[in-house]
């Protein structure tokens, strides 16, 4: 089946960083990414959907001066978190679907563990 | 916003029981999912089911739609230590500004199955 991978899997960083994260499909155009945040102990929240070549739509309360995505290629997409805080601590999904392919399945990375100390 | 409401919370079963998992919604759907998600990990797919089907079987696992109630329900059965995990549905739906389909997860069900 097809893949989606995220770098890095796990970082930890200073208050007031940014912090880049990638999102890759390794064997499919993704035309479409969705990225998402997961507290402790809660389900998955979308954050935005980006289709390439295009800007990003966010969902209600989530800044997108903070959270930057760019969706520059097919297979690529990336989050940045921009001068991070403690609450921004949190486990980022990334998934990936080709509307072209007329499937519905969405395929999930296996996500990135964000700590901001 | 939280589209999938799943019911337990919290359930904890002996191993070989079945565990039933309900899930609601309120808007139309394309299709519903269901995934799991073992502490700390990423999400593994586990079944999907269209709007116009009423019953789905993979594995230990059936899964059934009722469109009229909006709702879901996921039943393991003959449970297994390793079925220990997170459970969530998700709804695939026409996002209102994306203008492309997107999951929106329910809060999960913690699944505990006792050796």
């Amino acid at each position: 089946g097809a893949v989606v991978s995220q770098h890095p899997s796990r970082v930890i960083c200073k208050s007031g960083t940014s912090v880049k994260i990638e999102c890759r499909s390794l064997d499919f155009q993704a035309t479409t990414m969705f990225w998402y945040r997961q507290f402790p102990k809660q389900s998955l929240m979308l954050m935005a959907t980006s289709n390439e070549g295009s800007k990003a739509t966010y969902e209600q309360g989530v800044e997108k001066d903070k959270f930057l995505i760019n969706h520059a290629s097919l297979t690529l997409s990336t989050l940045t978190v921009t001068s991070a805080h403690p609450e921004d601590s949190s486990f980022y999904i990334c998934s990936a679907r080709d509307p072209r392919a007329h499937t519905d399945t969405q395929y999930f990375g296996p996500g990135t563990r964000l700590t901001v100390l | 916003s939280q589209q999938g409401e799943e019911d337990p919370q919290a359930l904890s079963i002996q191993e070989g029981e079945n565990a039933t998992m309900n899930c609601s919604y309120k808007t139309s759907i394309n299709n519903l999912q269901w995934y799991r998600q073992n502490s700390g990990r990423g999400l593994v797919h586990l079944i999907l089911i269209r709007s116009n089907e009423r019953e789905k079987h993979s594995g230990r696992l059936r899964v059934t739609l009722d469109t009229s109630k909006k709702s879901s329900s996921l039943l393991i059965t003959a449970s297994r230590a390793a079925d220990t995990a997170s459970y969530f549905c998700a709804t695939d739906s026409l996002g209102s500004g994306a203008g492309s389909y997107q999951l929106t997860f329910g809060k999960g069900t913690k699944l505990s199955v006792i050796p």
